[in-house]
């Protein structure tokens, strides 16, 4: 069956550092792959897509990679900031938008 | 001037009991979603709509019933209402696969 899995429950880092997250899928080959940060309380909000012949994506201090032959996106947030702290969530999508699922998430600490 | 508006907020209820969360998104998109996130803040897609015709359903329990009045709205009605049925509920929709959330519905079943 289709996995998704995201690195550890809880990353903590030092502020002005770079975070990165992991984010692992098994038996399936998603065409595109959406990042997604949640606050407490709130509802996920889109932060990125990349494509799967796009190899890097930027959008200011966020990176994103794709690596289809490992079937693993990092994610990384430089210079990290405490207002980063929250929880950022994977979403592997197969061509078509009809079903977009989730991976378990990782909540990400940053350290003044 | 919200996007995906979900009432109620909160709700109490009796185990047993038939309760119903409404969506509406302003956005004219015309895929929407009901998403579950337990205690574990696992994120779980139940139902997808799209032009008020249901597209996904995620093995869900026949006591959720989802209905789509119009492309703009999405309720979801759960009858006999269980311990395990205590979640955030969320709304979602699309127009190119960017989800659009709303900002949940916490359901505790007593």
């Amino acid at each position: 069956s289709q996995k998704i899995e995201q690195n550890s429950e809880a990353l903590n880092i030092q502020e002005g550092k770079t975070a990165t997250l992991t984010c692992n899928y098994t038996n399936y080959s998603p065409a595109y792959l959406q990042w997604y940060r949640q606050d407490p309380g709130r509802g996920p909000v889109f932060l990125l897509l990349i494509r799967e012949n796009e190899k890097e994506k930027r959008k200011e201090r966020l990176k994103v990679t794709f690596d289809t032959t490992l079937k693993q996106s990092l994610f990384h947030i430089t210079a990290s900031q405490p207002a980063d702290s929250a929880t950022y969530l994977c979403a592997p999508r197969l061509g078509g938008y009809q079903k977009v699922t989730f991976g378990t998430g990782t909540k990400l600490q940053v350290i003044p | 001037d919200t996007a995906v508006s979900q009432t109620p907020k909160y709700l109490v209820t009796q185990m047993g009991n038939d309760k119903s969360i409404k969506c509406e998104q302003n956005l004219g998109h015309d895929t929407m979603y009901w998403y579950k996130q337990d205690s574990k803040k696992f994120l779980k897609i139940m139902f997808s709509y799209n032009n008020k015709e249901l597209i996904i359903n995620e093995t869900v329990p026949n006591r959720f019933s989802p209905k789509s009045p119009d492309k703009a709205h999405l309720n979801l009605h759960i009858n006999s209402l269980e311990l395990g049925d205590s979640a955030v509920y969320f709304c979602a929709s699309t127009d190119t696969g960017e989800l659009f959330f709303g900002e949940g519905s916490r359901l505790t079943v007593l």
